[in-house]
């Protein structure tokens, strides 16, 4: 079965700071990965995704992934976080080779300082 | 164009009885999936219909149930309420399979 680790349930950074979440995936068959944002009493909206091709995926907001095989990994990054950054990120993989059932990772959120 | 709709926002039933959830998908979305996000067990999987078929089916006891009508909407019912399945119901759209999931704002369950 597939699943999905977020490694921290919160993140603290400075305004300007470079944002970090990281999302460790297991997956039997070629993975589809996900990462959404949920702002307070809101749906998620997908930031980006990864399915086939580039291993370096970038999404809306100046977010970007990157897909790393050898080390299951695709952790969400941003060169310079904004206050309205703040928010919680899930990462996601989707369950087999089609279809859109979403295994989500159990959150981080993000904090911005001034 | 507009986005998903759920309806209503917020609920507040007893143990034991039952509750229906609606979805209206955007327009010309043909997929739709629910999830449950509670704060001890995350964003979960219920199901996925598209063209009115379950296609997929999340770990959930018989009591959650759904469906999809001929214009996409979807509708999921939980019978014999518990404590526990107080939680943020969450359903999504796409246009087909492996397209983008758009959510709605969700609804709120509470269970007295």
């Amino acid at each position: 079965a597939q699943s999905v680790t977020q490694l921290g349930s919160h993140v603290s950074v400075s305004e300007g700071a470079l944002v970090l979440l990281r999302c460790n995936y297991s997956s039997s068959v070629p993975p589809y990965l996900f990462w959404y944002v949920q702002y307070p009493n809101q749906g998620l909206q997908l930031l980006l995704k990864y399915t086939t091709g580039a291993t370096l995926v970038k999404g809306i907001n100046g977010f970007e992934a990157e897909f790393k095989k050898s080390e299951t990994s695709f952790h969400l990054t941003k060169p310079s976080a904004h206050m309205s950054d703040a928010a919680e990120y899930f990462c996601a993989v989707s369950e087999g080779q089609a279809g859109t059932a979403l295994i989500f990772g159990k959150g981080t959120t993000l904090s911005v300082s001034s | 164009k507009a986005g998903v709709t759920q309806t209503p926002r917020y609920l507040i039933k007893t143990r034991g009885q039952q509750v229906t959830l609606s979805c209206s998908p955007i327009s010309g979305h043909r997929s739709v999936s629910w999830y449950q996000q509670t704060p001890g067990q995350g964003l979960q999987f219920l199901f996925e219909y598209f063209s009115e078929t379950q296609r997929n089916k999340g770990n959930f006891p018989g009591r959650f149930s759904g469906r999809q009508f001929s214009n996409s909407r979807s509708e999921m019912n939980v019978s014999t309420l518990e404590l526990g399945d107080s939680a943020l119901y969450l359903c999504a759209s796409s246009l087909s399979v492996l397209n983008e999931q758009f959510f709605g704002p969700g609804t709120r369950l509470t269970v007295l």
